[in-house]
């Protein structure tokens, strides 16, 4: 079963703009992650944000994460066209090294 | 590139048969989890090995079974195919078991087997 919800499903813009997609879980958790995947590829881990964080930053990506909500973020600053993919979050709980993944969103950037 | 390899790329079989894929984990490593993902969703977990032993089980059924070997590669084996059972499966290698000191908490994931099944 999935625990996270993406929200938007699919989400395009124009190449430069920002993109912010969210994510919403239901148990608590010791980490959340998320994941870019290309034409149905395998997944390439983006960042990690444990539960005791509450933003974190890589390069052009930033997360948020609010326990209280269960929710998170991720925001793709000045999109180019090779951020266009799928985008998942995943969730792991304490004492357990499954993840948990949304249905993910589809990001297009257009040119 | 993780360094995690999976064998082979793509798969065809018939309902009924049974199939083998196969995932080399990443130097270092010595865990390694399955997930299936049907078209247009999520990775599900389906199990994870740590150390030659299954270490944790998601919801799928008996005919799902796998093996870790010394090297800390591994093998996803499923029998009785079902149509339903058409997915990519991506492997993920990771350091350490639960709750162990030094485990890590990031999963790499190798590019995936695409198995379609008619």
């Amino acid at each position: 079963s999935q625990q996270g919800e993406e929200d938007p499903q699919a989400l395009s813009i124009q190449e430069g703009e920002n993109a912010t997609m969210n994510c919403s879980y239901k148990t608590s958790i010791n980490n959340l992650q998320w994941y870019r995947q290309n034409s149905g590829r395998g997944l390439v881990h983006l960042i990690l944000i444990r539960s005791n964080e509450r933003e974190k930053h890589s390069g052009r990506l930033r997360v948020t994460l609010d326990t209280s909500k269960k929710s998170s973020s991720l925001l793709i600053t000045a999109s180019r066209a090779a951020d266009t993919a799928s985008y998942f979050c995943a969730t792991a709980s304490q004492g357990a090294q499954k993840l948990v993944f949304g249905q993910g969103t589809r990001l297009t950037i257009n040119p | 590139e993780t360094g995690v390899t999976q064998s082979p790329t793509h798969l065809i079989k018939t309902r009924g048969q049974q199939v083998t894929l196969r995932c080399s984990s990443q130097s270092g490593h010595n865990t390694v989890s399955w997930y299936q993902q049907a078209l247009g969703q999520g990775p599900q977990f389906i199990f994870q090995y740590y150390r030659e032993e299954e270490n944790g089980r998601g919801n799928f059924p008996p005919r799902f079974s796998g093996l870790q070997f010394p090297n800390y590669s591994s093998e996803l084996n499923v029998n009785a195919l079902e149509l339903d059972d058409s997915a990519l499966y991506l492997c993920a290698s990771s350091r350490g078991g639960v709750g162990l000191a030094g485990a890590t908490d990031t999963q790499y994931f190798g590019p995936g087997t695409r198995l379609t099944v008619l």
